[in-house]
Parts: C-alpha cells; sequence; structure tokens
C-alpha cells in the first residue's frame, strides 16, 4: 500500500541552524511527492513539490529531492528562522488518472527559537 | 492568485443536528476533495470528487456523509447527523488535470482552503 513517514517532532532549533526533517515513503507506481505546511491557526499551504525521481523541489530556501533509490524525500533548510515555525506535513499522491487523494505523513512539529 | 475559499470558519452544532460545510475551489480546477484532522492528529483523506460524482472514499466517509455540488462553483460537505467524534478541522481542496512535464503524467499539487473548525457539543 501507500504510506508516508515521518520523523517524530517536535524539532525545537535556534535562528540560522540547519534543518532536516525526514520523511520515507511507500508508493507503487510513479507517485509525486510534496511537503504542506501548516502555521499556527492556519490551513494546509503547499511548500514544494517533486514529480519524478531525482526531481528537486525548492521554494522560501526550503528544498527537497525525490530519492527513488532511497524512497526519501528528505525536507532541508539551511538557515531557519522564527517564522519557519509550523508544522511540516510530507505527502504523496499516487498516480491513477488524474486525481488521486493526498496521503500524509503524521506532520513534524518546528519550533524556532530566537 | 486564486485560491480555494470555505465558509463558516468555526462551525458550532448540537449532536444529531445536520451540517453543510461550504467550499469554493479555485475557478479552473476539476478535481475536488474534503480532509478532516482531528486536534493534533494526521490529516485525514475523506473523498475526492470528480465529473460530478464521487471517485473514491475513505473508512471515514460512511452514510453519514455526504458531498454535492450544486452549481458551478460550490462544493459542499453535509454531516447528516453529526456525533461528538466528527468534531475537527475540515479542509477542502481543489486540484487541475494532470501535466505532462518532461516525463510521465503527474498530479497537480491540490490547494486547501484555510478549514472549517466543527465543533459537536
Amino acid at each position: 500500500g501507500n504510506s508516508v513517514t515521518q520523523m517524530e517532532g517536535p524539532v525545537t532549533l535556534s535562528e540560522e541552524a540547519f534543518l532536516t526533517i525526514n520523511c520515507t515513503y511507500t508508493a507503487t507506481g510513479y507517485p509525486s511527492l510534496f511537503w504542506y505546511v501548516q502555521y499556527p491557526g492556519e490551513g494546509l499551504q503547499l511548500l514544494l513539490k517533486a514529480t519524478k525521481a531525482d526531481d528537486k523541489g525548492s521554494n522560501k530556501g526550503f528544498e527537497a529531492t525525490y530519492r527513488k533509490e532511497t524512497t526519501s524525500f528528505h525536507l532541508e533548510k539551511g538557515s531557519v528562522q522564527v517564522s519557519d515555525s509550523a508544522v511540516y506535513f510530507c505527502a504523496l499522491s499516487p498516480f491513477s488518472g488524474g486525481y488521486n487523494k493526498l496521503i500524509f505523513g503524521a506532520g513534524t512539529r518546528l519550533a524556532v527559537h530566537p | 492568485e486564486p485560491e480555494v475559499t470555505q465558509t463558516p470558519s468555526h462551525q458550532v452544532t448540537q449532536m444529531g443536528q445536520e451540517v453543510i460545510l461550504r467550499c469554493v475551489p479555485i475557478s479552473n480546477h476539476l478535481y475536488f476533495y474534503w480532509y478532516r484532522q482531528i486536534l493534533g492528529q494526521k490529516v485525514e483523506f475523506l473523498v475526492s470528487f470528480y465529473n460530478n460524482e464521487i471517485s473514491e472514499k475513505s473508512e471515514i466517509f460512511d452514510d453519514q456523509f455526504s458531498v454535492e455540488r450544486p452549481d458551478g462553483s460550490n462544493f459542499t460537505l453535509k454531516i447528516r447527523s453529526t456525533k461528538l467524534e466528527d468534531s475537527a478541522m475540515y479542509f477542502c481542496a481543489s486540484s487541475g488535470p494532470p501535466s505532462r512535464d518532461r516525463g510521465p503524467y503527474s498530479n497537480q499539487p491540490q490547494h486547501f482552503g484555510d478549514g472549517t473548525r466543527l465543533s459537536i457539543l
């Protein structure tokens, strides 16, 4: 079946620290992979995506590379800010003709302190 | 940038009552979804909707739930007889047609609304 596993949080970092949030997946076929972010009191926002192996998604200083050999899509940022404090969700979408549910990981809460 | 809008932002209702959660997806999108997130837990898929019919639903989406696209813009989720355990944040999402970008076809990302917090008393 299809599933997503994320590292458990919370992750607590100081401002300007390096961030890695691990995400691995199980899927058949050619899934698309996504990172969504949820700021306190808000909905889910797409952070970045990758649709095929070796693609790198990037946005707002965050990056993730679609690694088919290790079935991973780890999120990284070189220097976090207090404003990055949020819950980060890794998700996959198995392709089956255009519509498909997103399968989310459990989410990882990031807290960045000044 | 176009966005998905949901109303109301917060709905409080008595157990056993019917509720309708409303969503206006992005106008040129073809695929519509509902998800829910119980406080502090994972976001869970409820149902997907395409071409005026349900394309997939989860185990959570039992006979108490229904979806409808009553006109060209709205997409609603109805819970017929609410239970305490229906208390959650409900998210609507929409996505465009699949694309082929120098590779195999892939799904477009889903764009989410800000959610409706449903509180059952």
